[in-house]
């Protein structure tokens, strides 16, 4: 079955750029959504389609899909973006549910 | 707007089966969706557990494939899980979730967490 691949942690001071990558087979060739999940809380969609917002999401959130990596990056990161984010896709040829294992952002 | 809620026991004993059902509400589950479970043992990430389209068909992560059974009860507009012969590795918080085919996760319930212990 396909896999995603998150690195386990990032950390970023305050209003720097963070960068978290997602890596799957020939990613490029899906559809990719990231979910930014605080603690007690459901996950909340914060980029889909691999660089779509969803309303009342701020533009400092974005995203990229190329090749074997995607990736969503934070732009002037505060410390409220402090959580864990997961990617995920749809696997066409199963109809799965995939996820990353998650990624847990540090705000330093 | 789609909400979904979970329910069932928040503690199961060991060998027994999980079973947890998941409230619609503001659409008509047999008019479209794929409806899913997901969960997330305690400081974990998010595993997958299957879903089922409204017509019935059903989709199982391998590693679950077999002890789960998703069915949908469109008289009632909710879906069920069950689990059967859990064990303490199977304690987590179990979502509810919704999506169209290609789309991301567009409803999520609350989350309920059940804990597997004798």
């Amino acid at each position: 079955s396909y896999v995603l691949t998150q690195p386990p942690s990032v950390s970023v001071a305050p209003g720097q750029t963070a960068r978290i990558t997602c890596g799957g087979n020939n990613i490029g060739s899906k559809s990719v959504h990231w979910y930014q999940q605080k603690p007690g809380q459901a996950p909340v969609l914060v980029v889909y389609d691999d660089s779509d917002r969803p309303s009342g999401i701020p533009e400092r959130f974005s995203g990229s899909n190329s090749g074997n990596t995607a990736t969503l990056t934070i732009s002037r990161v505060e410390a409220g973006d402090e959580a864990d984010y997961y990617c995920q896709v749809w696997d066409s040829s199963s109809d799965f549910w995939v996820f990353g294992g998650g990624t847990k952002l540090t705000v330093l | 707007q789609v909400q979904l809620q979970e329910s069932g026991p928040g503690l199961v004993k060991p060998s027994e089966t999980l079973s947890l059902t998941c409230a619609v509400s503001g659409y008509s589950i047999s008019s479209g969706y794929y409806w899913g479970w997901i969960r997330q043992p305690p400081g974990k990430g998010l595993e997958w557990i299957g879903s089922i389209y409204h017509s019935g068909s059903t989709y199982y992560n391998p590693s679950l494939k077999s002890r789960v059974t998703i069915s949908v009860d469109t008289s009632k507009n909710q879906f069920s899980l069950k689990l059967s012969s859990v064990t303490a590795a199977d304690t987590a918080v179990y979502y509810c979730a919704a999506k169209d085919l290609k789309a991301p996760i567009d409803y999520w319930g609350q989350g309920t967490l059940v804990t597997v212990s004798s």
